[in-house]
């Protein structure tokens, strides 16, 4: 069973960047797909990105063209690029990983918020 | 990718059964068996509970079990217990290497 710790949220205003990341135990980045998830305050679950074993990346429209997945193995470690962040992007962030097409251990997640 | 649909809340009595329900599409649930169900309680990650519509991870109850028939998926909790009190999220493999999300049902234990 692995380990996920997220870090680097925070306070950031509109239009600004910041980057996740998710330092991985327990197993390496490169064999799993590993994923992030958000969840806004009070609301749901929401999809955001997945980095294959392969390196393929993908995203969820709300996020495509302006957030960035992508991982080093030599740190074992996943990042979350985002730039031009808006005030809808505030969220606690998981990083995730995914087996037998379910997102099956999660870290505790980082908040970031976004506001002026 | 538009959410799932959920209840937004259930209740039941301890030792009573529930089932949620979760409506997708022809695009998600209703072409592929990919479902899942997370359990989340207050200030907790979430945890998978169900997978592949109907397989259970080992360790978790075997009072969570799950079903798909046609666009819609549901997870049913067995005799329902106290610790069951928490937000559950069910998920859908959405096609082009996307996941959708339902809008999460609340269950309160009476």
């Amino acid at each position: 069973e692995g380990q996920l710790v997220e870090s680097g949220g925070g306070l950031i205003q509109p239009g600004e960047s910041l980057r996740l990341s998710c330092a991985v135990s327990g197993f390496s980045v490169s064999v799993k797909y590993m994923a992030w998830v958000r969840q806004a305050p009070g609301k749901g679950l929401e999809w955001v990105s997945v980095v294959y074993g392969g390196g393929s990346t993908y995203y969820a429209g709300s996020v495509k063209g302006r957030f960035i997945i992508s991982r080093d193995t030599s740190k074992n470690t996943v990042y979350l690029q985002m730039n031009s962040l808006r005030v809808e992007d505030t969220a606690i962030y998981y990083c995730v990983t995914m087996g037998r097409s379910a997102f099956d251990y999660w870290g505790l997640g980082s908040l970031v918020t976004v506001s002026s | 990718q538009s959410a799932l649909t959920q209840p937004a809340s259930m209740s039941g009595s301890p030792g009573q059964s529930i089932t949620i329900s979760c409506t997708g599409t022809s695009s998600d649930i209703g072409i592929y068996s990919l479902v899942s169900w997370y359990q989340q309680h207050p200030g907790k990650a979430p945890k998978v509970i169900i997978y592949g519509a109907t397989d259970r991870p080992s360790g978790v109850s075997n009072r969570f079990s799950g079903s798909k028939s046609g666009t819609t998926a549901s997870l049913t909790i067995s005799g329902l217990q106290a610790e069951d009190e928490a937000d559950y999220y069910c998920c859908s493999y959405a096609g082009s290497n996307t996941w959708v999300f339902g809008g999460g049902t609340k269950v309160t234990v009476l």
